[in-house]
């Protein structure tokens, strides 16, 4: 069973354009939340993150959003830059039971910037 | 620090064969991670160590998969025997309870 979601496999957005990538949970447990990028043939790397005691956050171009009542986050990207090119994971914890160490794993949703 | 350092980067491996992969963590950081990446679930957690001690194994597939971490600097995954359905790529990652930092993944071929 996918706690977490990631419905899109791929997305293309022109350069220069907002890229928004969307992430759905089930777990109600789950209060911490994160992004992660990966390059081809490289480990995925932190993004950005946020707790679920707030609904935005953001860090220079990237945002990401939470709404908790819909177990909804997405993260915008703006503007799109050709090195945002990469595959996205969206990632969740409940910190409670097991801390911030135990993430679970979205899918992924390939990125593709378009000159 | 050179980050998370894993090896082999890439095995190919036939039906039944054993297989090690093998990872060195950042140095001071107390947690270790294996994930296995596929198309089909993306990142699974296999099992994580607290200071050197298994915490949590319940993402291991079955029997046929075995980690160790013998010390703070090392540990394994184990398949054996290997089968075609494991090929997958292996991340180990390590954190010191904020940001988890991934290795470049151990590419794994069983035919």
């Amino acid at each position: 069973d996918q706690q977490v979601k990631q419905n899109s496999p791929s997305l293309s957005v022109q350069e220069g354009r907002i890229s928004i990538l969307n992430c759905d949970y089930t777990n109600s447990m789950f209060d911490y939340f994160l992004w992660y990028k990966k390059y081809p043939a490289e480990g995925p790397t932190f993004l950005i993150s946020i707790s679920s005691i707030k609904d935005k956050n953001e860090d220079g171009r990237f945002t990401v959003f939470l709404n908790k009542s819909a177990k909804h986050l997405s993260l915008h990207i703006v503007p799109s830059q050709p090195g945002d090119s990469a595959v996205y994971f969206c990632a969740a914890s409940d910190s409670t039971n097991f801390g911030n160490e135990k993430l679970t794993f979205g899918t992924g949703t390939r990125l593709t910037i378009i000159p | 620090d050179a980050g998370v350092i894993q090896s082999p980067r890439h095995e190919v491996t036939e039906m039944g064969q054993e297989v090690t992969l093998r990872c060195k963590p950042i140095s001071g950081h107390d947690y270790l991670f294996w994930y296995r990446q596929t198309m089909m679930r993306g990142l699974e957690l296999l099992i994580y160590f607290n200071n050197n001690v298994p915490i949590d194994d319940s993402g291991m597939p079955e029997d046929r998969f075995s980690a160790k971490m013998p010390n703070a600097s090392f540990s394994t995954l184990k398949i054996q025997p290997s089968e075609p359905r494991d090929s997958a790529v292996y991340f180990c990652a390590s954190s010191n309870q904020n940001t988890i930092y991934f290795g470049e993944g151990s590419w794994l071929t069983v035919v």
